[in-house]
């Protein structure tokens, strides 16, 4: 079966430019998640989809940022225009657990991650 | 809000060294806690979790034991070896659902020598 999946791995864009990441969750899970790594310091969360609807977005930095997940399938992270503060690591997760009140295993699937490097 | 500090890396060590990582945790209510770990070239992966206090999570030969009382969840094993060379991430998570996200601190980096 095949794992989180993350395009591209890498990308070099100059300041101003725009940058779509794109996500394949494993087939049949509901929750996807993006995170972002900067500068080797905390992974810190940026929202969560459950299937196409935001459960959560509360940590996406600002209108900078746009995600989307038509069809609860795939997801994409656009960024337009990008600064040179939001270069780092952005790590895609996704997960099947009860939506609420049921036990959870805490369990994500992470993808290898796309650096975004903003020059 | 919820947050995690861990020790800061890198950490190098000899093949067959005890090891020990530092994490201790503020949040309200009783948080899970999770170890996860990121080797070269592929996504993280959970390493190990606890779910109440005094539970052990263990696997791959590494522990940790869920202290309420010093809001710690040190992960330790007792013989290190080069294949344990990764990026170790200590996190909680604050609820009970889905809806609840994972929090992780800043990672640590340990290197193996032969």
């Amino acid at each position: 079966e095949a794992g989180v999946t993350q395009f591209p791995s890498h990308s070099v864009i100059e300041k101003g430019q725009t940058v779509t990441l794109r996500c394949d969750p494993i087939s049949g899970h509901d929750n996807l998640y993006w995170y972002r790594r900067v500068m080797g310091k905390e992974i810190k969360f940026l929202l969560h989809f459950v299937k196409e609807s935001k459960q959560d977005e509360s940590g996406m930095p600002n209108n900078r940022f746009l995600a989307e997940r038509t069809g609860g399938t795939y997801s994409t992270l656009k960024v337009q225009p990008a600064e040179l503060e939001d270069s780092g690591v952005y790590f895609c997760a996704s997960s099947q657990e009860p939506l609420a009140g049921g036990p959870h295993t805490g369990e994500l699937f992470f993808g290898e991650g796309s650096r975004l490097t903003v020059l | 809000g919820n947050s995690v500090t861990q020790m800061e890396g890198p950490v190098t060590l000899s093949e067959e060294a005890f090891l020990t990582i530092n994490c201790t945790y503020t949040a309200t209510g009783y948080p899970s806690l999770f170890w996860y770990v990121q080797y070269p070239g592929e996504g993280l992966q959970l390493l190990l979790k606890a779910t109440k206090a005094d539970d052990k999570g263990s696997n791959k030969g590494f522990e940790a034991t869920y202290r309420k009382e010093t809001t710690s969840f040190h992960l330790e094993k007792g013989s290190v070896q080069v294949s344990d060379s990764a990026v170790y991430f200590c996190a909680l998570r604050g609820g009970y659902s889905s809806a609840s996200k994972i929090i992780f601190g800043s990672g640590t980096r340990l290197s193996i020598r032969p």
